[in-house]
């Protein structure tokens, strides 16, 4: 069956450091990779697309890489601050080119002062 | 950039009422919306999609009868819960994409059924 899977830990990091997430994948040949930032009580905001021909993405302090043959991907935030705490959501396209996305559980992060 | 505006945020109805949900394009028109629900600490789970000027498809396992979805114009689609129980209260949010590259999702309703 297909799966995406994120950390369910939550992630503490030190404010200044760079904060990695990570997300995988089985049974899925999505064309594209979505992060999305989601706060509590509140709907996701997107970040960065990743394509499948795509070996990395940057934005700012953020920074995707996409590995289709380990079927995973790295969300980088460098030089992380408090304000960056949240939880992060990784999605994938599904199949045969449909918009639906499918979402991933989601891995907290906390970036401490 | 891309706004989707979601109404009400908060809703607390008796049990056996209905709740409508709003879900509008303010910017760009969105010929497909999708709607999710999310429970706490758990994903978003897409419940269906929207489509302007014909039915809605529904995921497996959920009720399109309980889950009205009318998508009348290009900017307004709506979820409708019917008679609403308990086990229905959830967060549930909508979305929408303007483009290639990501979709715009709604703040999010936060239904509680008592």
């Amino acid at each position: 069956s297909q799966k995406i899977e994120q950390n369910s830990e939550a992630l503490n990091i030190q404010e200044g450091k760079t904060a990695t997430l990570t997300c995988n994948y089985t049974n899925y040949s999505p064309a594209y990779l979505q992060w999305y930032r989601q706060d509590p009580g509140r709907g996701p905001v997107f970040l960065l697309l990743i394509r499948e021909n795509e070996k990395e993405k940057r934005k700012e302090r953020l920074k995707v890489t996409f590995d289709t043959t380990l079927k995973q991907s790295l969300f980088h935030i460098t030089a992380s601050q408090p304000a960056d705490s949240a939880t992060y959501l990784c999605a994938l396209d599904g199949s045969g080119g449909y918009q639906k996305v499918t979402f991933g559980t989601g891995t907290k992060l906390q970036v401490i002062p | 950039g891309a706004v989707v505006s979601q109404h009400p945020s908060r809703v607390i109805c008796k049990s056996g009422t209905s709740v409508k949900i709003e879900c509008r394009s303010l910017d760009f028109q969105a010929t497909t919306m999708f709607w999710y629900r999310q429970f706490p600490k758990q994903s978003l789970m897409l419940m269906a999609t929207s489509n302007e000027g014909s039915k809605a498809t529904y995921e497996q396992g959920v009720e399109k009868d309980k889950f009205l979805i009318n998508h009348a114009s290009l900017t307004l689609s709506t979820l409708t819960v019917t008679s609403a129980h308990p086990e229905d209260s959830s967060f549930y949010i909508c979305s929408a994409s303007r483009d290639s590259d990501g979709y715009t999702f709604g703040s999010g309703t936060r239904l509680t059924v008592v």
